[in-house]
């Protein structure tokens, strides 16, 4: 069975810190990785997307990819009290087809 | 680029109606779009997925003739619920795939009485 592992959190961390969010998943022929934020109450809105090792920035995002470990992350540098919201972190097995979502990432940003 | 639309945004009905909801791409074609119920506190549970022309692929335990989705057109997809029960009140959500990712919609809350 496909699996998308998150720890529930929540994580919280103070306004300014780097926060870090990882997520593991169990399919080895896994493709695309995907973070999307959800606000309470919201549908969940994409963050950034990888495909490849290695890291991939944008703005205060860096998303993280390791295929070995099977393991994919998310830093959210100079974190806002705006960035308090469930992260779900997202698998793909090929090009197309529906993601496999995890349970999602709770972050608390204190001011 | 890549908005998705839903329609209504709020559904307040009695046991027993059915309940149709709108999902719209509005500046790209989807061949595929996707169904997903979300109860509160609780993570995002893919419903079906629905590819134009043809009939939606469901997920374990969720039922088809309860769960009526056509995609009539590239850019349209719809959920009905029929003969909609309290328990079916959840937050309903839909997305479209483009290129790789998929994009959400803003979501329908459905309350039924």
């Amino acid at each position: 069975q496909k699996e998308v592992e998150q720890n529930s959190g929540p994580l919280s961390v103070p306004e300014g810190a780097i926060a870090s969010l990882n997520c593991t998943y169990s399919d080895r022929g896994s493709q695309s990785f995907f973070w999307y934020r959800q606000y309470s109450g919201k549908s969940p809105e994409l963050i950034m997307f990888i495909y490849s090792n290695g890291d991939k920035e944008d703005g205060r995002f860096t998303a993280q990819l390791n295929k070995a470990s099977q393991y994919v992350s998310l830093l959210i540098r100079d974190s806002q009290p705006s960035d308090s919201a469930t992260y779900l972190c997202a698998v793909r097995l090929g090009s197309q087809g529906n993601l496999i979502f995890g349970k999602g990432t709770k972050l608390s940003v204190k001011p | 680029g890549a908005v998705v639309s839903q329609h209504p945004s709020w559904v307040i009905c009695k046991s027993g109606t059915s309940v149709k909801i709108e999902c719209r791409s509005l500046d790209f074609q989807a061949t595929t779009m996707f169904w997903y119920r979300q109860f509160p506190k609780q993570s995002l549970m893919l419903m079906a997925t629905s590819n134009e022309g043809s009939k939606a692929t469901y997920e374990q335990g969720v039922e088809k003739d309860k769960f009526l989705i056509n995609h009539a057109s590239l850019t349209l997809s719809t959920l009905t619920v029929t003969s909609a029960h309290p328990e079916d009140s959840s937050f309903y959500i839909c997305s479209a795939g483009v290129s790789e990712t998929q994009y959400f919609g803003p979501g329908t809350r459905l309350l039924v009485l």
